[in-house]
């Protein structure tokens, strides 16, 4: 059982660099979500979408860009990398956004911006 | 202010020990509530949802109290697996997103 696979699991970049990080989930799931994760700050919501060709901007979207590329799949780019986006990235997933359905989460990418 | 506030702990016990958690959110609109658990250097997992009956499943007991708007988390016989952070999250379905709002976690460590 896959679940949500996020792909790269480590990345360094060089400010200035873009890159994209990949999830996709086979649980059939209608809606999608990125978060990151800080130490002392908890998970924020970057993005998510709540169904296949949708997609909204959460509470820390600066600096991001999502693609809802089909049910499955649903990427986040930085187009500029800065250091204040080094951080601890995690993909979600759920049946839908709207009922007490959980999230389920991906490995993490532990990106690194210097 | 945070939507979901948890004490960070840490809360270190030796094992079988009773240890309980508790969180408070702030949106009156909350309507459903779950326990994760993060082990270190992983994806969060769902350990339990939170029902307004309050709800067991084995040696972890939650329990909603809305009228104070907290939440919390009791595991009983605390065992060294047990150990990890454990994030109270609240979902927030007054809103069109239907977000899951995350506390920042409350780390616990058993000892032998």
């Amino acid at each position: 059982n896959a679940g949500v696979t996020q792909t790269p699991k480590f990345q360094v970049l060089k400010t200035g660099q873009s890159m994209t990080l990949q999830c996709a989930q086979d649980m059939n799931h209608n809606s999608m979500y990125w978060y990151r994760q800080d130490p002392g700050m908890g998970l924020r919501l970057i993005y998510y979408s709540a169904s296949e060709g949708t997609t909204d901007k959460g509470e820390v979207p600066n600096g991001y860009n999502v693609s809802r590329l089909n049910k499955r799949e649903f990427s986040l780019r930085l187009e500029s990398a800065a250091p204040s986006q080094t951080s601890v990235y995690f993909c979600a997933s759920s049946s839908t956004h709207l009922t007490n359905q959980p999230q389920h989460f991906g490995d993490g990418t532990r990106l690194s911006i210097l | 202010r945070k939507e979901v506030e948890q004490d960070p702990g840490p809360f270190n016990v030796p094992e079988g020990a009773t240890v309980a958690f508790n969180c408070t959110y702030s949106n009156s609109a909350s309507q459903s509530f779950f326990w994760y658990r993060q082990d270190c250097r992983k994806e969060p997992k769902l350990l339990m949802s939170v029902y307004s009956s309050g709800n067991e499943d084995g040696r972890f007991t939650a329990q909603l109290n809305r009228a104070s708007q907290y939440i919390s988390l009791l595991i009983r016989d605390s065992k060294l697996s047990d150990s990890a952070t454990y994030l109270c999250v609240a979902l927030d379905r007054g809103s069109t997103l239907g977000r899951l709002y995350f506390g920042r976690g409350t780390q616990l460590t058993v000892w032998p």
